[in-house]
């Protein structure tokens, strides 16, 4: 089935280790984009991408690294993790012309850092 | 700058009554505004949108209407089921450029 793939479903790591959230689409969207999502404060950016070889900085970047060599995929890079870093993550794509036509999330990934 | 402000929840209902969820924005321009819902567990998903004023966005039962003079986007459905009961994000696409701004989310129980 189309639509945005993000493995694994559940993390847990220990303070100071790195690891990389995977990220996939199959719509051929241009643009992906990566949350946090924490009780209380909603939905925030940490990194987004509007084409291959081509990303910026979200709301909450520090501490994530992203490269976007293809179209399809778009990881997220945990450097040094910290228990700040609990959260669940959702990467989602959409088409892109100038603005964004709505987004198609993945299914997220919940990390737990100890 | 652009944001969107929903009301706040928890909100619980009875099965069968009427639900709105209040969502107003601030924008340059003429956004795209949206509706999210997220199912326990799950990610989110696209509820309904509309592009422009004016446009009904309707999906599920569900409805929201862009009103450009009062700069709301609210939700509703006239009788709400169980199946109804998760979290609903009002988001806002600027008009122009990347920026896609999300509400905090209101959380629906639907009792039977």
């Amino acid at each position: 089935n189309a639509g945005v793939t993000q493995t694994p479903k559940f993390q847990v790591l220990k303070t100071g280790q790195s690891m990389t959230l995977q990220c996939a689409q199959d719509m051929n969207h241009e643009y992906m984009s990566w949350y946090r999502q924490d009780p209380g404060m909603g939905l925030r950016l940490i990194h987004y991408s509007v084409g291959a070889g081509i990303t910026d900085q979200g709301e909450v970047p520090n501490g994530y690294n992203v490269s976007r060599s293809t179209t399809e995929d778009f990881p997220l890079r945990l450097l040094s993790a910290a228990p700040s870093q609990t959260s669940v993550y959702f990467c989602a794509s959409s088409y892109y012309a100038g603005r964004n036509y709505g987004y198609t999330f993945g299914s997220g990934t919940r990390l737990t850092v100890v | 700058g652009d944001s969107v402000t929903q009301m706040e929840g928890p909100v619980t209902l009875s099965e069968e009554a009427f639900l709105t969820i209040n969502c107003t924005y601030t924008a340059t321009g003429y956004p795209s505004l949206f509706w999210y819902v997220q199912y326990p567990g799950e990610g989110l998903q696209l509820l309904l949108k509309a592009t422009k004023a004016d446009d009904k966005g309707s999906n599920k039962g569900f409805e929201a209407t862009y009103r450009k003079e009062t700069t709301s986007f609210h939700l509703e459905k006239g009788s709400v089921q169980v199946s109804d009961s998760a979290v609903y994000f009002c988001a806002l696409s600027a008009a122009t450029g990347n920026q896609f701004y999300f509400g905090t989310g209101t959380s629906l129980t639907v009792i039977p």
